[in-house]
């Protein structure tokens, strides 16, 4: 079945500084990838919806200047959370959409980033 | 908006015991549903979806979900349930036009041995 990696799965950074996530679709080419922030015991936030080829669309409230996101080929994504804060600290997902598999409902989710800022 | 509501937090059930967890949507048109499970400190895994057709929707690791349109619900159950099956569970329904999937708050569920 098609597979999402998401890595690095843990990391720890010091305030001030930028931390990468990456997300990749290993099977399939994913025009749309999405970013998800998770806090303890809350659901998914859908932070923005990352598009192949041009800019992301932020949801509300989400900072794009806080967090980037890249979206160079079709089979990865990554986010950037620049001058990382320990409020920043949360799980991180993607998910990517497998657009041959017939319909748009056919998300994948890779295994999460859990960040922590100190 | 659409929105989805697991009004319970948190469940303890025995092993063996059958299991039922609750969600409610709120959409205007036909929603596309869906059940995710995640187990601690991972990411999400698909348990089930609901797009049309039969209500009675069977999914992986032996559950299974029946959407009530006149409830607006789509509650999850499982039969008996494993020591393994402890998580969180999710209930998310999808904006086909939005392309957004939102998520309820989850329901964590905790099994007795």
């Amino acid at each position: 079945g098609a597979v999402v990696s998401q890595h690095p799965s843990r990391v720890i950074c010091k305030s001030g500084t930028s931390v990468k996530i990456e997300c990749r679709s290993l099977d399939f080419q994913a025009t749309t990838m999405f970013w998800y922030r998770q806090f303890p015991k809350k659901s998914l936030m859908l932070m923005a919806t990352s598009n192949e080829g041009s800019k992301a669309t932020y949801e509300q409230g989400v900072e794009k200047d806080k967090f980037l996101i890249n979206h160079a080929s079709l089979t990865l994504s990554t986010l950037t959370v620049t001058s990382a804060h320990p409020e920043d600290s949360s799980f991180y997902i993607c998910s990517a959409r497998d657009p041959i598999r017939g319909s748009n409902e056919k998300l994948f989710f890779g295994s999460g980033t859990q960040l922590s800022v100190l | 908006a659409q929105s989805v509501t697991q009004p319970d937090i948190h469940i303890t059930v025995s092993e063996g015991a059958s299991l039922e967890l609750r969600c409610n949507y709120s959409y205007g048109a036909t929603p596309y549903l869906f059940w995710y499970v995640q187990s601690p400190g991972q990411g999400l895994q698909l348990l089930l979806k609901y797009f049309s057709g039969d209500t009675l929707v069977q999914g992986i690791k032996g559950f299974e979900a029946e959407f009530k349109r006149s409830q607006s619900s789509f509650n999850l159950r499982k039969p008996s349930v494993h020591w393994s099956d402890a998580a969180e569970y999710f209930c998310a329904v999808f904006t086909g036009g939005g392309n957004k999937l939102t998520f309820g708050t989850g329901t964590q569920l905790k099994v007795e041995l």
